[in-house]
């Protein structure tokens, strides 16, 4: 079965850029998702087809997919941002997700 | 506004059976592929299952087949999961997703989930 890897956390400063990058076989052949969850709360979508945001996500939000690595990048990270987040992927009629990235602010 | 609210979790033992149901307001629900993910206590997301609008289509992961049934009410604008034979591991807060754009492949908006335990 499909696996994407994630590292299990990143740290950034407050207004520098996070990276959070997910692994896969060939993950730059499929379309890569990225969801923001924070303690408590429902997932929500940050990008689509790999680099494209949904209405209402902030621009500093943004993404790309090459080879085997898919990357979500927060420019000018906030606080606000801190949170875990997954990467999702779709093979042979399968979702996948990636374990998740716990993103710490400080 | 689109709303999607899951009903139907609690405590059940294992072996036993529930039925979650996900009701789905503020959008065309019957045009619109339905998923399953749930996510148990700390760990991550997991896709459970896809079904498309007509119900011809269905999916489902490797570890919840031959187990859980999905299945939709288009007039009744209701997602539903079947779930037999539970097990330990099979605790979670479950969340109906909807399909982002009808290629099935992601979700762009999540109900609040609902807590299924499985225990004696």
């Amino acid at each position: 079965s499909y696996e994407m890897t994630q590292p299990s956390s990143v740290s950034v400063s407050p207004g520098q850029t996070a990276s959070i990058t997910c692994s896969g076989d060939k993950l730059g052949d499929k379309y890569t998702f990225w969801y923001q969850q924070k303690p408590g709360q429902s997932p929500v979508l940050v990008i689509f087809q790999d680099s494209r945001r949904p209405s209402g996500i902030p621009e500093r939000f943004s993404g790309s997919n090459s080879g085997n690595t898919a990357t979500l990048t927060i420019s000018g990270t906030q606080a606000m941002d801190e949170a875990d987040y997954y990467c999702q992927a779709w093979d042979s009629s399968t979702a996948v997700f990636g374990g998740g990235t716990k993103l710490t602010v400080l | 506004e689109v709303q999607l609210v899951e009903s139907g979790g609690g405590l059940v033992q294992p072996g036993g059976s529930l039925r979650l149901s996900c009701a789905a307001s503020g959008f065309t629900f019957s045009t619109y592929t339905m998923n399953w993910v749930r996510q148990a206590p700390g760990k991550g997301l997991e896709w459970l299952s896809y079904i498309s609008s007509s119900s011809s289509t269905i999916y489902y992961a490797d570890s919840v087949k031959g187990r859980f049934t999905i299945s939709r009410d288009n007039a009744k604008n209701s997602l539903y999961l079947q779930m037999n034979s539970l097990r330990a591991e099979d605790t979670a807060v479950y969340y109906c997703a909807r399909d982002g754009d009808g290629s099935g492949f992601y979700y762009d908006y999540w109900g609040q989930g609902t807590l299924v335990t499985v225990s004696s």
